[in-house]
């Protein structure tokens, strides 16, 4: 079935942008959707449709989608945004949901 | 506001069974599809099944299929996951989350918001 990728940590200082990728085969045929999980919490939607934001997400948060990689980019981080980052798709050949492996966040 | 709460995990041995369900509250639930999403201790999360509002299309990841069935009270404002034949692996946090699109399927969906969860430990 089909496989995201997902770099396992991401660091960055506040202030500064961090970006977190999700590698899968034409993923930009693909719509790729963000979820926010701080620890203990549930997870919480941050970007839909590569690049929508849902209501009460800070325009901090954004996402792109082309070819094999989408990307969520998150500027000037604060303390507050470190947690874990899904990135997930719809596979049609399998009719499944398919979430990445998760990435964590630090900010340093 | 959108609450959704999920109740029923607990301890269990394997090849046994145990129903969870999610009750729904701040929403038409019967026009939304709904999903059970699962996480590993300290890993990460899996869909596990979704179900259309109106129960006409429902789907499995493959690693339940055939164990699990979803099914939904729209009257009670219910979600049910019916889990038979529980592996170790399945030990994980369930849980319930609604799609933000009107009367659609389960296909081509994601998830907000999700509820707290319940967790479900199989082991003997």
């Amino acid at each position: 079935s089909y496989v995201l990728t997902q770099p396992p940590s991401v660091s960055e200082a506040p202030g500064k942008t961090a970006r977190i990728t999700c590698g899968g085969d034409a993923i930009g045929s693909k719509s790729v959707h963000w979820y926010q999980q701080k620890p203990g919490q549930a997870p919480v939607l941050v970007i839909y449709y590569d690049s929508d934001r849902p209501s009460g997400i800070p325009e901090r948060f954004s996402g792109s989608n082309t070819g094999n990689t989408a990307t969520l980019t998150i500027t000037r981080v604060e303390a507050g945004d470190e947690a874990d980052y899904y990135c997930q798709v719809w596979d049609g050949s399998s009719d499944q949901l398919i979430f990445g492996g998760g990435t964590k966040l630090t900010v340093l | 506001e959108v609450q959704l709460v999920e109740f029923g995990g607990g301890l269990v041995q394997p090849g046994r069974s145990l129903r969870l369900s999610c009750g729904a509250s701040g929403f038409r639930f019967d026009d939304y599809a709904m999903h059970w999403v699962r996480q590993t201790p300290g890993k990460g999360l899996e869909w596990v099944s979704g179900i259309s509002w109106n129960s006409g299309s429902i789907g499995y990841a493959d690693s339940v299929k055939g164990r699990f069935t979803i099914s939904r009270d729209n009257a009670r404002r219910l979600l049910y996951l019916e889990m038979n034949s529980l592996r170790p692996e399945d030990t994980a946090l369930y849980y319930c989350a609604k799609s933000p699109t009107v009367r659609a399927g389960y296909a081509n969906d994601w998830f907000d918001p999700w509820g707290q969860g319940t967790l479900v430990s199989v082991s003997s």
